[in-house]
This record gives structure tokens, sequence and C-alpha cells, in this order.
């Protein structure tokens, strides 16, 4: 079965600081892999996605992950946050089913800090 | 693009009551269309899924079901309203393309009292 470990529940960083937000996926074949962005009261919102080819993903915002299959891994980074960062943060991988299925992690709050 | 549609956007009904919530599609034909419930620390669950008109599966067994009675609605209900059905609803579309990922509504805020 596969699985979406999100471990940081909360990340606070500070205005214009680095951040990593942490995935790592578990599943036996081919996935395709996501980040979501969700403001308050609000739907989920694709901030970049893995197909396939370069493991290096640039995303809207700013944002770019990094696919690491050996560590199963889509780490979420950005150089420099904004205050308008604050938000939750989901991974998700899917797979092909009958349709393409979306598994989710629990998300990462992240606040940015002035 | 799509765009989806969700409403209300948000909802307060005493337990035992029905449930109707519906989400229509715009921008594309024939979607794979998505129910989902997000509550609070435990992510999304994918509830109910559909590849076509009439056609539902079923992720978890519960108080809720589905139907799809046009190509781009697709509507989620209940006979009876649990406690444990609080939460927010998230519908989700996608074209029924590989690399076509998922895009979200609004989302409803059903809070049964």
């Amino acid at each position: 079965a596969q699985s979406v470990t999100q471990l940081d529940s909360q990340v606070p960083v500070f205005e214009e600081a680095p951040v990593e937000l942490r995935c790592n996926y578990s599943s036996s074949v081919s996935v395709y892999l996501f980040w979501y962005v969700q403001y308050p009261n609000q739907g989920l919102q694709l901030l970049l996605k893995y197909l396939s080819g370069s493991t290096l993903v640039k995303g809207i915002n700013g944002f770019e992950a990094e696919f690491n299959k050996s560590q199963t891994s889509f780490h979420l980074r950005k150089p420099s946050v904004h205050i308008s960062d604050t938000a939750e943060y989901f991974c998700a991988v899917s797979r092909y089913s009958g349709t393409y299925k979306y598994i989710f992690g629990t998300g990462t709050r992240l606040k940015v800090l002035a | 693009s799509q765009t989806i549609h969700q409403w209300p956007a948000t909802l307060v009904q005493p337990v035992g009551s029905p449930l109707s919530l519906e989400c229509t599609v715009e921008g594309t034909s024939n979607p794979n269309l998505y129910w989902y419930r997000q509550a609070a620390g435990r992510g999304l669950q994918l509830l109910f899924y559909s590849v076509g008109i009439g056609q539902i599966s079923s992720e978890v067994p519960q108080n809720l079901s589905a139907s799809r009675p046009q190509d781009r609605q697709f509507i989620l209900s209940s006979k009876k309203l649990l406690l444990s059905d609080s939460g927010f609803y998230l519908c989700a579309c996608r074209r029924d393309s590989y690399n076509s990922p998922l895009h979200f509504g609004n989302g409803t805020r059903l809070t049964v009292t």
C-alpha cells in the first residue's frame, strides 16, 4: 500500500529565511508526486508536480522540490519565504488503479514570522 | 482551464438531517471527479471517485453516498447525518490524462450539531 509521510506538523520560520518541508513516500510502483498549498478555508492549489524527467521541479511562488528515488523523498524548498507563504502544505502521490488515486500526507503548517 | 464550483460554502445541520452537497465543473468534459473530506490534523481522506456518468466508486464504508447524474456534476449525500460527518468537504477533478493533476474547489465546511 502507498503512504505519504510528512513528519513535521508545524514549521515556524522567520521571514526571508530558507525553508524545507519534508515528504517521504512508500510505494512499490512508479508514482507521480505533487505539492499543494492550502490557505485558510480554501481548497488546495497545486504548487508543483513531478511526473518524470529532471528530478528538480520548479513550481509557483518560488517553490521547488527534488525527487530522490533512492530515499523515496520529495522535499519542498524555498530559499526565502514571505509572510504570505503562511499556509498548510500537502504532499501527495498518485498511482493508477481504475483511475488516478491521490494519497495525501497529513500536511505541514508553515508559519512565517516577521 | 478547469473551474470547480462547490456550494454551499458553510453548512450547519442537526444530527439525523439529510445532506446534499453539489459540485459542478467547467472547462473540461468527461473529467474524473473526486470527493475528499478533511478533518483537522488528518490530511485528506478520499471518499468517492467517478470516472463517468453513473459510475461511482467508494473508498471507505460510511454514512455518505455520491452520485453523478451529469458529466460535470457530482453530488455528495446522506440520509441521516452523524456528528462524525462534520468536516471540510472538497470536490476535485482532473482531466482523464496521465499527467493531469487534481484541481480542487473551495470546499464546504459542514458542522453537524
